[in-house]
């Protein structure tokens, strides 16, 4: 049973438009969520996280909200840019943090110029 | 600063030889943790070790062990390899107790025939 649900394999946006990328999960514990941004023949790179005590976060283009009634979370990236086409994986962990993150699957963003 | 290493970035094998992927970071990190990576099934933990000396099954372990051979280096081995194997590994590290910051390694691209 997926934990962690991304139901939008592929997304594509026009340059300079906003991206939004949605992230599902169904473990109420989870109380700590993150967003990592994946290149080809890369690793996965930290992107932008949020605590269950707040529903928003903002780093620089990036914005995670949190609807915890809903289970759902949201990364918005204003203006996208050539450079943000990657595969970007929603993440969740619980309690002290001495449990492992669970992942989506993945969302793959194409951003066109 | 390297971060997390890991060893080799690719390799091919024949079905039911061994390998052994190896990892080391250098961040002083508690916790290291082996993911793989399918088309389609997103990250999916192997094995983790929340600290130096405890090793736990992930989610997807038959077919593999695991030794953190000290606090830098976490191995996993493949004793008898199978097409179904045939995967990108990623290892990565976090400080763990309660921070959720994984690095994570470039990948080892294995392919099993």
């Amino acid at each position: 049973d997926q934990q962690v649900k991304q139901n939008s394999p592929s997304l594509s946006v026009q340059e300079g438009r906003i991206s939004i990328l949605n992230c599902d999960y169904t473990n109420s514990m989870f109380d700590y969520f993150l967003w990592y941004k994946k290149y080809p023949a890369e690793g996965p790179t930290f992107l932008i996280s949020i605590s269950s005590i707040k529903d928003k976060n903002e780093d620089g283009r990036f914005t995670v909200f949190l609807n915890k009634s809903a289970k759902h979370l949201s990364l918005h990236i204003v203006p996208s840019q050539p450079g943000d086409s990657a595969v970007y994986f929603c993440a969740a962990g619980s309690g002290s943090g001495n449990t492992p993150l669970v992942f989506g699957k993945g969302t793959r963003l194409s951003v066109i110029a | 600063n390297a971060g997390v290493t890991q060893t080799p970035k690719f390799q091919v094998l024949k079905t039911g030889q061994s390998m052994t992927l190896q990892c080391a970071q250098d961040m002083n990190h508690n916790s290291m943790y082996w993911y793989r990576q399918d088309p389609g099934m997103g990250l999916r933990l192997i094995y983790y070790s929340a600290s130096e000396g405890t090793t736990d099954k992930g989610e997807v372990p038959n077919g593999y062990n695991v030794s953190r051979l000290n606090k830098r280096e976490f191995s996993l081995r493949l004793e008898s390899a199978a097409p179904s194997q045939t995967s990108v590994y990623f290892c990565a590290s976090s400080e763990g107790r309660g921070n959720y910051g994984y690095t994570f390694g470039s990948g080892t691209r294995l392919t099993v025939v």
